[in-house]
């Protein structure tokens, strides 16, 4: 199946740093991407949708001043986590699907687990 | 928007028995159901979907089964095996929609 590969696979940073993921599709283009935050025993929650070349679709209650999405490239999307906190801890995982189609796998990125000190 | 029900949340099987999880969604124009399952720590793995013009669909252990009438589709693990203790997520993605809702996922632990 498609690979996404996401970067880094853990980060510890202080409060009031930024920290930045990365996000790639390494042997298909991904037009979209999809940030998903992960606590612990709960489900993946959707933040926000990655579209290349034009602004991030946010869910409710996200902030996008916080959560900066960049998708600059057909291979690659960014999320940054701006003065970080340590409510902000947890496991932020991205998703990219290969076709074209909507019935199509949804293939997810490693993982990143953030820890805020 | 698609709204996702998983139930149950966790769910406790001596190895060999069979496990089952059931979801249900909320738009009828859903037409693509695939189960994820997640070791901890680590990224979700798709094992197995259906879409909506199969009733069932099976691959060796594992299978799913939908009704669209009742707008529910189910997981169904037989001898199961401790390596399928994990946590496994249903989604109804939305036709012409990209982005994909997950249930609340469901605990499995398979009791040697």
């Amino acid at each position: 199946g498609a690979v996404v590969s996401q970067h880094p696979s853990w980060v510890i940073c202080k409060s009031g740093t930024s920290v930045k993921i990365e996000c790639r599709s390494l042997d298909f283009q991904a037009t979209t991407m999809f940030w998903y935050r992960q606590f612990p025993k709960q489900s993946l929650m959707l933040m926000a949708t990655s579209n290349e070349g034009s602004k991030a679709t946010y869910e409710q209650g996200v902030e996008k001043d916080k959560f900066l999405i960049n998708h600059a490239s057909l291979t690659l999307s960014t999320l940054t986590v701006t003065s970080a906190h340590p409510e902000d801890s947890s496991f932020y995982i991205c998703s990219a699907r290969s076709g074209q189609g909507m019935n199509t796998e949804a293939f997810f990125g490693q993982g990143t687990r953030l820890t805020v000190v | 928007g698609e709204n996702v029900e998983q139930h149950p949340s966790t769910l406790s099987v001596q190895e060999g028995d069979s496990a089952v999880i059931k979801c249900t969604y909320s738009d009828s124009a859903s037409n693509y159901f695939p189960w994820y399952k997640q070791e901890l720590g680590k990224r979700p793995q798709l094992i197995i979907d259906i879409r909506s013009n199969v009733g069932e669909k099976k691959d060796q252990r594992i299978a799913v089964t939908l009704n669209k009438t009742a707008k529910h589709f189910s997981l169904h693990i037989t001898e199961t095996q401790p390596e399928d203790s994990a946590v496994y997520f249903c989604a109804a993605p939305l036709p012409g929609y990209q982005k994909v809702t997950f249930g609340t996922g469901t605990k499995l632990q398979v009791i040697p």
